[in-house]
């Protein structure tokens, strides 16, 4: 069965830093790309970055390029997103998924439960 | 970026009923590159169906989806409880990868 568990999101303030991290398991992590969604309260859902299988392909959404860090260890079947610089407009629980192929293809097949993220003074 | 409206925002339907939902996009998708998220309150998206037409592995066959370039359908018949929730189209035919805003599929 594919599981995949978020977790170090919280509070932080305008400009701060956090890292979420997504663990893996039920399926051979090193042969899918990962990609980060996420959803503002009450909103829809919003893709942010995703990664090859491998972590030498990366790809993001222009509101966080720049910001956002998309990266992922293979050997702990882990995600991670850093997110720096922090704004407002970045609250929202963010979900993890598995993509359907090793690249980038963007079918995304299954989702952890999500980390909300609040950003606020 | 390629941007997809769904229609209705909501739909008031009892059960037993059919429920049709509409996503339109503002560039042609290929129909390989299109699917639909069915998302419960508290819960993360459930992927229904991918390639426009195919259902995910789970998914019962009162759900279907059809259309293809630039108008696409979600149809769900002899609608159970469980099946009021969110629905989300979303295109992955090109980057940046788009979501609709979403049909809320309310019990009338």
């Amino acid at each position: 069965e594919v599981q995949l568990v978020e977790s170090g999101g919280g509070s932080v303030q305008p400009g701060g830093s956090l890292r979420l991290s997504c663990a893996a398991s039920g399926f051979t992590f090193n042969t899918y790309a990962m990609t980060w969604v996420r959803q503002a309260p009450g909103k829809g859902l919003d893709w942010v970055a995703g990664i090859s299988d491998r972590g030498e392909s990366t790809y993001y959404a222009d509101s966080v390029q720049g910001r956002f860090t998309i990266s992922r260890d293979n050997s702990k079947n882990t995600l991670y997103l850093q997110m720096n610089t922090l704004r407002a407009e970045d609250t929202a629980v963010y979900y993890c998924a598995k993509d359907g192929r090793g690249y980038n293809f963007g079918l995304f097949d299954y989702w952890g439960q999500g980390a909300l993220v609040t950003v606020s003074s | 970026e390629i941007v997809l409206t769904q229609s209705p925002g909501i739909l008031s339907l009892s059960p037993g009923e059919s429920a049709t939902l509409s996503c339109r996009a503002s560039q042609r998708v290929s129909s390989n590159y299109l699917v639909w998220f069915q998302q419960k309150p508290g819960q993360a998206p459930r992927l229904l169906i991918y390639g426009a037409s195919s259902r995910a592995t789970g998914i019962p066959d009162r759900f279907s989806g059809s259309g293809s370039g630039t108008d696409f359908t979600l149809t769900i018949s002899r609608l159970e409880p469980e099946d009021f929730a969110v629905y989300y189209c979303q295109q992955h035919n090109a980057s940046p990868y788009s979501f609709g805003q979403g049909t809320k599929l309310e019990i009338k």
